[in-house]
């Protein structure tokens, strides 16, 4: 069965700093996809960034990237140059091929950011 | 940009009452999914819907569940008889290509129906 887990039920960061949220993921399945959305205060799930379990490089997208050690079972988020705008939960998520297209979310994170 | 837009925002039943969530997924996406979010929880998967049948469901998506895509556009979720315990926020998504989700097939959601049963 998948599981994902965030342990950071709560971040603060300061205005442009960085700051990373922890995600670490059991599958037993060689071939899975690991995600993460961003929830404002609003509610809607905006994707963020996307790293397969093949992939040879770490993904970035603009401020984000991820930390991905796959020894490790782990697939951090990176923000760079915390912005006002980035205060929001970040929910890391994880599809595998035993679970089709269904997406294991983990329980979010919360993220202050700070002026 | 396109997006999945979700009506009502909110919405606000009586136990036992029949309530249909409604979606409007990007238009030449073809793979339509529900899930929800109880207040302070994980976000968990209801059902996924390709070419008029449900593909998954979890365990969640009992017989007072159901989905149907009537007209082409609109992709519903009905709940029929509501209890307390299906107060949530309700996130229908959709995505465009066969295949696992990716970067490259991403899975987009909408703003999410809040459902409240009293």
């Amino acid at each position: 069965a998948q599981k994902i887990t965030q342990t950071q039920p709560g971040m603060f960061v300061q205005e442009k700093e960085a700051v990373t949220l922890d995600c670490t993921y059991d599958t037993s399945d060689p071939s899975y996809g690991l995600f993460w959305y961003k929830q404002p205060s609003s509610g809607e799930m905006i994707f963020l960034i996307y790293q397969g379990s093949y992939d040879q490089q770490n993904a970035t997208e603009g401020r984000y990237s991820l930390n991905f050690q796959k020894a490790r079972k782990s697939a951090n988020l990176v923000i760079s140059a915390s912005q006002l705008g980035d205060s929001a939960m970040y929910f890391c998520a994880m599809r595998d091929n035993n679970a089709g297209n269904m997406l294991t979310f983990g329980g979010g994170t919360r993220l202050m950011v700070k002026p | 940009e396109p997006e999945v837009t979700q009506t009502p925002s909110h919405q606000v039943t009586q136990m036992g009452q029949e309530v249909i969530l409604r979606c409007v997924p990007i238009s030449n996406h073809l793979y339509f999914y529900w899930y929800r979010q109880i207040l302070g929880q994980k976000v968990e998967f209801l059902v996924s819907f390709y070419n008029n049948e449900i593909s998954e469901k979890s365990e969640i998506f009992d017989d007072q569940f159901s989905v149907e895509r009537p007209d082409g556009s609109n992709f519903t979720l009905k709940i029929r008889s509501t209890k307390l315990e299906d107060s949530a926020m309700y996130f229908c998504a959709s995505n465009l290509r066969q295949g696992p989700l990716s970067g490259a097939n991403v899975l987009t959601f909408g703003a999410g129906s809040r459902l409240t049963v009293l």
